[in-house]
């Protein structure tokens, strides 16, 4: 079973449009990271979220933390070709919580 | 500021064969970790380390080991390639757990 799960997988939208991907999970978490990644590259970190119900925003990103802490959306306002890439979502986990586990996250193509 | 720095970009080896990818970071991160990245399975935690001389398994260890023997290197070792193990790799850091971990480019490994 993921601990982590994203939807859509897959994403494609014109340039403009608006769009809303989610990562949820049965469990309960004390953060929640957003990553994204272009194509041959490392993941690059967008946001941590920490309280329930918390709302972050950058730029024409905004993020939001489930109010039990157990899932969170990422939602892009007017989506530009820039924002093309995999958005993932990660928590840490496991004895310790040490270690970071990723959801398989939503490739967002944006066409101009 | 070189970061994460991962050797080689790319590599081909013949099943069997071993060699040693090699990760260093230069900003005196405590935790470090390794990932294979599949089509359609998202990033997979192989190894992590949270500090010099400890290291522990994730979620898909078999076949590979690692040692750290010094807080700015963290080498994964694969004993006796498989193709399973054709994938890219990720090497990351961090300062902390729960705080931002920070990822190198990648090295694509094919096995033959």
């Amino acid at each position: 079973t993921q601990l982590l799960e994203q939807s859509p997988q897959f994403l494609s939208i014109q340039e403009g449009e608006n769009l809303t991907v989610y990562c949820n999970s049965s469990s309960v978490f004390s953060s929640l990271q957003w990553y994204r990644q272009e194509p041959g590259e490392g993941p690059v970190l967008l946001v941590t979220v920490v309280t329930g119900g918390e709302v972050k925003k950058l730029k024409r990103l905004t993020f939001q933390f489930g109010d039990a802490r157990k899932d969170s959306s990422l939602h892009i306002t007017a989506a530009q070709p820039g924002d093309t890439g995999l958005y993932l979502c990660a928590v840490f986990s496991g004895a310790g919580s040490y270690q970071l586990t990723f959801g398989k996250g939503t490739k967002l193509s944006v066409i101009p | 500021n070189a970061g994460v720095t991962q050797t080689p970009k790319f590599q081909v080896l013949k099943t069997g064969q071993s060699m040693t990818l090699q990760c260093a970071q230069d900003m005196n991160h405590e935790y470090m970790s390794w990932y294979r990245q599949d089509p359609g399975m998202g990033l997979r935690l192989i190894h992590y380390s949270v500090g010099a001389g400890i290291t522990d398994q994730g979620e898909v260890p078999n076949g590979y080991n690692v040692s750290r023997s010094t807080t700015e290197d963290f080498p994964l070792r694969l004993l006796s390639a498989a193709p399973s193990q054709t994938s890219v790799y990720f090497c990351a850091s961090s300062y902390l757990k729960n705080t931002e971990a920070f990822f190198g480019q990648g090295t694509r490994l094919t096995v033959v």
